[in-house]
């Protein structure tokens, strides 16, 4: 099993751009979770999903923040316009069902200048 | 409301010393338990997990877990930590059948060689 994939890895933008993370859940797992990870803030839940459908999105920190998943495969974290304060580490996990252990991906690193 | 509180955020540790992390939380129903670690540069990994059974859980790497449900508590033990042990660890809840899992605010443990 290649696990939660996410990409990119690592992403320097300047401020004002758009920023696209994206995440491949593991197959099968039908809930998907994005976190913000800083070391002021420590790890922050920002949504989730199951079975492809937002559940609770409360933790999205402004408008500019947004989320898709249009399939059992996929789910995207968009950042329009970026900032500075963005920047941290993005993590996309999932699980096999509601309330079970959640496999983390890797991280995606981002720099905003 | 789900709360997770985990006592000490930070620990130092000679090797060979044992370790004992706290974690309470906050919930009335049925929960699922969880400690997950963090090695420096690297996403979260489940290192032991409690969902019903024998409270005492065991976990990769020679820890251990005991739920105390008198006392909503769930700490990670080790007898003998050694330096590749240095990582954040965070205890985590989720209500049984509930899609959201509530992370604590982590311990970060240093174990000096």
């Amino acid at each position: 099993d290649a696990g939660v994939i996410q990409s990119p890895r690592h992403e320097v933008t300047e401020m004002g751009q758009e920023v696209t993370l994206r995440c491949k859940p593991i197959s099968g797992h039908n809930s998907l979770f994005w976190y913000r990870q800083t070391m002021m803030r420590g790890l922050e839940l920002l949504i989730y999903f199951n079975n492809n459908v937002p559940i609770d999105d409360s933790g999205m920190p402004e408008d500019r923040f947004s989320a898709k998943m249009p399939n059992a495969s996929f789910s995207t974290l968009k950042i329009q316009p970026s900032e500075p304060r963005d920047s941290a580490v993005y993590f996309c996990a999932s699980s096999l069902q509601q309330g079970h252990e959640q496999y983390f991906g890797p991280g995606t690193r981002l720099t905003v200048t | 409301a789900q709360s997770v509180s985990q006592h000490n955020h930070h620990v130092i540790l000679s090797e060979a010393a044992s370790l004992e992390l706290g974690c309470n939380y906050s919930y009335g129903g049925t929960v699922n338990l969880f400690w997950y670690v963090q090695y420096p540069g690297q996403h979260l990994q489940l290192l032991l997990k409690y969902f019903s059974g024998d409270p005492l859980v065991k976990g990769i790497k020679g820890f251990e877990a005991e739920f105390i449900k008198s006392k909503f508590s769930f700490n990670l033990r080790k007898p003998s930590v050694q330096w590749s042990d240095t990582a954040e660890y965070f205890c985590a809840v989720s209500s049984t059948g509930g899609f959201k899992t509530i992370f604590g605010a982590g311990t970060r443990l240093f174990v000096k060689a």
